[in-house]
C-alpha cells in the first residue's frame, strides 16, 4: 500500500512565523503535490514537483514555497504565516505514468494561524 | 483552463433510496477519479475511470464515464448510513500530471 505521511495533524502558529509542513511518501513516486482544502472551494493546488529539485506553481502559489531535496520528501513553507492561510493542507503523490496518474493522499495537516 | 463542476453540492437522502452525483468537466480528458472523504480525514481513492464508457462498481457505488459528454456519474444504490461522506471527482488534462478537483458533494444518509 502507498503510504503518505505528514509531519503534523494539527498545528497552531502565530502571524508572521515561518512554518514548515513536511510530507513523506514510501512508494518511490516521482510526483508530489501540496493542496489546501477550504469549505466550499474544494481542493486547490499550491505547488507540485515531478522530480527532485523540480517544482511548478499550481493555482494558488502566492505566500508559499516548496522544497524537494529527496525523492520521498516534499516540504511546504509558509515564509510569513498569515491568518488567511488557516486551512487544511493535504499532500499527495503519484507515479509519473506518462498520463495522469492516480494520486494518493496523506492524512492532512490542519493549520491555524492566530 | 479546465473546470470541473459537481452537483449537487449537498445531498441528504434516506436510507434505501437511490441517487446520482454528477461531475461535468470542460476540456477533453480521458481519465477521471472519484474520491471519498470522511469528516476530518483525508481523501480515499474510490474509482479510476480510464476510457469512454468505463463503468466501475464497488458495493452500492457505481461510477461511469462519458468522455464525449464530458460527464461522469456516481450512482448510489439503496443508500446506507456508512456512505455518508463528501465525494470528489477529479480530472486531468492529457499529458499533464496535475488533477483538477470538483468542489465536492456532501452526502448525508438519514436513517
Amino acid at each position: 500500500d502507498v503510504k503518505v505521511t505528514q509531519s503534523s495533524r494539527y498545528l497552531v502558529k502565530r502571524t508572521g512565523e515561518k512554518v514548515f509542513l513536511e510530507c513523506v511518501q514510501d512508494m518511490d513516486h516521482e510526483n508530489m503535490f501540496w493542496y489546501r482544502q477550504d469549505p466550499g472551494l474544494g481542493l486547490r493546488l499550491i505547488y507540485f514537483s515531478y522530480d527532485v529539485k523540480m517544482k511548478e506553481k499550481g493555482d494558488i502559489p502566492e505566500g508559499y514555497s516548496v522544497s524537494r531535496e529527496k525523492k520521498e520528501r516534499f516540504s511546504l513553507i509558509l515564509e510569513s504565516a498569515s491568518t488567511n492561510q488557516t486551512s487544511m493542507y493535504l499532500c499527495a503523490s503519484s507515479l509519473n505514468s506518462g498520463r495522469v496518474g492516480e494520486q494518493f493522499f496523506g492524512p492532512g495537516t490542519r493549520l491555524t494561524v492566530l | 483552463e479546465l473546470k470541473v463542476e459537481q452537483n449537487p453540492l449537498f445531498l441528504s437522502m434516506q436510507e434505501g433510496k437511490n441517487y446520482t452525483i454528477y461531475c461535468n468537466y470542460s476540456t477533453t480528458s480521458d481519465r477521471l477519479y472519484w474520491y471519498r472523504q470522511d469528516p476530518g480525514k483525508s481523501l480515499e481513492s474510490l474509482f479510476v475511470l480510464l476510457s469512454n464508457g468505463a463503468v466501475k462498481q464497488e458495493g452500492r457505488l457505481m461510477a461511469s464515464l462519458d468522455t464525449k459528454a464530458r460527464l461522469s456519474t456516481l450512482h448510489i444504490t439503496a443508500a446506507v448510513h456508512d456512505l455518508s461522506a463528501t465525494y470528489f471527482c477529479a480530472v486531468g488534462l492529457l499529458g499533464n500530471e496535475k488533477l483538477t478537483f470538483g468542489t465536492g458533494t456532501r452526502l448525508t444518509i438519514i436513517p
